[in-house]
């Protein structure tokens, strides 16, 4: 597509729902980033994806986040037991190769655990 | 981990003045790069600038580095309304980026 496509643009869950969150990247576009951006904060890293590598995962809070992708595609995020904590935007980007020329972000979806 | 720190958390400015923010960070980096992010939403890339650059420009963006000092500045010229935004800086060592918590810039009509 023409850019990076995420989905929902909104989530309301309950607390303890697992949520799964997903992220379309530019088509060619190696590598992929989960980032997320509590209110009014920057954005913390969570996982990124490079071409059929090993995911590097050091960014994940807690091992009810999880993240897979398969080959150069589509991949989800997935939170398990949401606590009202895990509230925030997370923001998907691509990039082609490593990013030497920018990243390109979606629209992000907004997590909101009630 | 957050490496780039921006200076000042907020500015406001009048339409036409120049816009300038300030980032510094603490490791050595490939490249550093800005952002734009409206409405807490999805964010725009602006212009990177790589370690061995100094200065580049594009449109109304003039972004420095200084690798001695470990910092770079965005100046944005004759603002808009439109440029109302928060402005972040990201720098890229090795292959993550790492963000600062940015610089909210209004511009006053």
């Amino acid at each position: 597509g023409a850019g990076v496509s995420q989905s929902p643009s909104n989530k309301v869950t309950e607390k303890g729902k697992d949520v799964e969150l997903r992220c379309d990247p530019i088509s060619g576009h190696t590598a992929l980033y989960w980032y997320r951006q509590r209110l009014g904060q920057g954005l913390e890293f969570l996982i990124y994806f490079q071409g059929n590598s090993a995911p590097d995962k050091s960014g994940l809070p807690s091992d009810r986040f999880s993240a897979e992708r398969t080959g150069e595609s589509v991949s989800t995020l997935t939170i398990q037991r949401t606590q009202q904590e895990d509230s925030a935007v997370y923001l998907c980007a691509s990039s082609f190769d490593r990013g030497w020329y920018g990243y390109t972000f979606g629209s992000g979806t907004r997590l909101t655990v009630v | 981990s957050q490496q780039g720190e921006e200076d000042p958390q907020a500015l406001s400015i009048q339409e036409g003045e120049n816009a300038t923010m300030n980032c510094s960070y603490k490791t050595s980096i490939n490249n550093l790069q800005w952002y734009r992010q409206n409405s807490g939403r999805g964010l725009v890339h602006l212009i990177l600038i790589r370690s061995n650059e100094r200065e580049k420009h594009s449109g109304r963006l003039r972004v420095t580095l200084d690798t001695s000092k470990k910092s770079s500045s965005l100046l944005i010229t004759a603002s808009r309304a439109a440029d109302t935004a928060s402005y972040f800086c990201a720098t890229d060592n090795d292959y993550k980026l790492s963000f600062g918590a940015g610089t909210t810039v209004t511009v006053r009509a």
